[in-house]
């Protein structure tokens, strides 16, 4: 199982770019990379997932380099409405073994 | 389009009663998850079913019972509750084969429970 690393909390000014990394040192060959969003008294939404290289959607994009070991969230322009906290997960998805960390908590600041 | 629909959405119990987390999805979903998540905490995998007629335990089971009798369906229950089973409770479910969306799960509004 592979073991996430990310920032407890980041804070951002409005209209900012905003990357937050995900250490996962020990990723193995069959594993993605998901992110998910949570706002307060809500359950977590997907917002990325990727296998390697780049990946972008209309919400973000997500970043990894070649050895796998790490991958970076990018949120463009961050407004108001995107504090929330953002979790990393690593494994593989028909092993069902994709565990929430405490994730990073955002806070965009007016 | 309903999704994943939890009920009740609060609840309070009293230490030693048991209850039911009901929750359905109508996305004909074959993977189905309940985690409970404590304040200020990630989300922690209570059990998870692959399909009807199977579940498994995840990382934090004891306490808990589930089964999962139709693809809609997947209820947890609680059979003595304790103080420490206070916190809100998720149910998920996924779409696990082939196709470019690898197992992306979608969440209920969560049950919040106490137990007093």
């Amino acid at each position: 199982l592979a073991k996430t690393t990310q920032p407890i909390s980041m804070d951002s000014y409005e209209g900012q770019e905003v990357n937050i990394t995900c250490s996962h040192n020990n990723i193995a060959t069959n594993d993605y990379i998901t992110w998910y969003q949570q706002f307060p008294s809500q359950g977590p939404r997907f917002i990325i997932q990727g296998y390697k290289t780049k990946v972008t959607n209309e919400v973000a994009s997500l970043f990894i380099p070649a050895d796998r070991k790490s991958s970076t969230l990018s949120l463009p322009r961050v407004s108001l409405s995107d504090t929330a906290v953002y979790y990393c997960l690593v494994g593989d998805p028909g092993a069902n073994n994709l565990f929430f960390g405490t994730g990073t908590r955002l806070t965009v600041i007016p | 389009n309903a999704g994943v629909t939890q009920t009740p959405k609060f609840r309070i119990l009293k230490i030693g009663q048991s209850m039911t987390l009901q929750c359905a999805q109508d996305m004909n979903h074959n993977y189905m998850y309940w985690y409970r998540q404590d304040p200020g905490m990630g989300l922690k995998l209570i059990y998870y079913s692959v399909g009807a007629g199977i579940t498994d335990k995840g990382e934090v089971p004891n306490g808990y019972n589930v089964s999962r009798s139709t693809t809609e369906d997947f209820p947890l229950r609680l059979e003595l509750a304790a103080p420490s089973q206070t916190s809100v409770y998720f149910c998920a479910s996924s779409y696990s084969g082939h196709g470019l969306a690898k197992n992306i799960q979608y969440f209920g509004a969560g049950t919040r429970l106490s137990v007093l």
